[in-house]
């Protein structure tokens, strides 16, 4: 089975600074990797999801930005948050319709 | 065609008692159908899936009943305990590389002693 691990669990920013979420799949090859944010008692938004290095596609507009320079690494990025940016944040990877979940990083942008 | 629908939105049920949750979707492409346990401050994990070549499948105390000429699909917990106190997620997805799955907007289930 897959492993999805996530870093930082959480993390308080400031408005207007950078951010940078990372995250790394173990136990599988290729894997489609997926960023979701949740709102609190919300459902799941899908912001980007990766078929394979290099390749992203979003999902909503957005001030953030993903990155896949390897494999099972899947980066999610901002230049300048937004208070609106605050959230669960959860990488997900998975093939052929199953998905895994990290433990996801609580995000509050002050 | 891509959204799942799910109900109800929160669900109480008494300790030892059976939780229903229903979805339905209108994508007849889906072939595979999974339900997705959160705790709070948790990432969701897994919990079952089915495919739609079978009418249910169950695993312990937990049951996926699939209706597939009404697109709809439900999970039964049976003998519902508080530590199944959680949001559970419906969704489906097509069993291919390149496809997302398409999550249900989530029930709050609260097992009260």
């Amino acid at each position: 089975s897959q492993t999805i691990h996530q870093w930082p669990a959480t993390l308080v920013q400031p408005v207007g600074s950078p951010l940078s979420l990372e995250c790394t799949v173990e136990g599988t090859s290729n894997p489609n990797l997926y960023w979701y944010r949740q709102a609190a008692g919300r459902g799941l938004q899908l912001l980007f999801y990766s078929v394979g290095i290099g390749q992203i596609s979003s999902e909503v507009p957005q001030n953030l930005s993903a990155s896949r320079p390897q494999d099972r690494q899947f980066i999610l990025s901002s230049k300048k948050l937004l208070l609106s940016d605050s959230g669960f944040y959860l990488c997900a990877g998975g093939r052929v319709g199953e998905q895994y979940f990290g433990p996801g990083t609580r995000l509050t942008v002050t | 065609q891509q959204q799942v629908k799910q109900s109800p939105q929160s669900l109480i049920v008494q300790k030892g008692g059976i939780s229903i949750i229903n979805c339905a979707y209108e994508n007849t492409a889906f072939d595979y159908f999974p339900w997705y346990q959160q705790f709070p401050g948790k990432g969701p994990a897994l919990l079952i899936a089915i495919r739609p070549d079978v009418s249910e499948k169950k695993e312990g105390r937990f049951t996926i009943s699939f209706n597939k000429s009404a697109k709809q699909f439900s999970l039964h917990i049976m003998d519902s305990q508080p530590g199944d106190s959680a949001t559970y997620f419906c969704a489906a997805s097509r069993r291919t590389s390149y496809d997302k799955v398409i999550f249900g907007p989530g029930t709050s289930l609260s097992v009260i002693p």
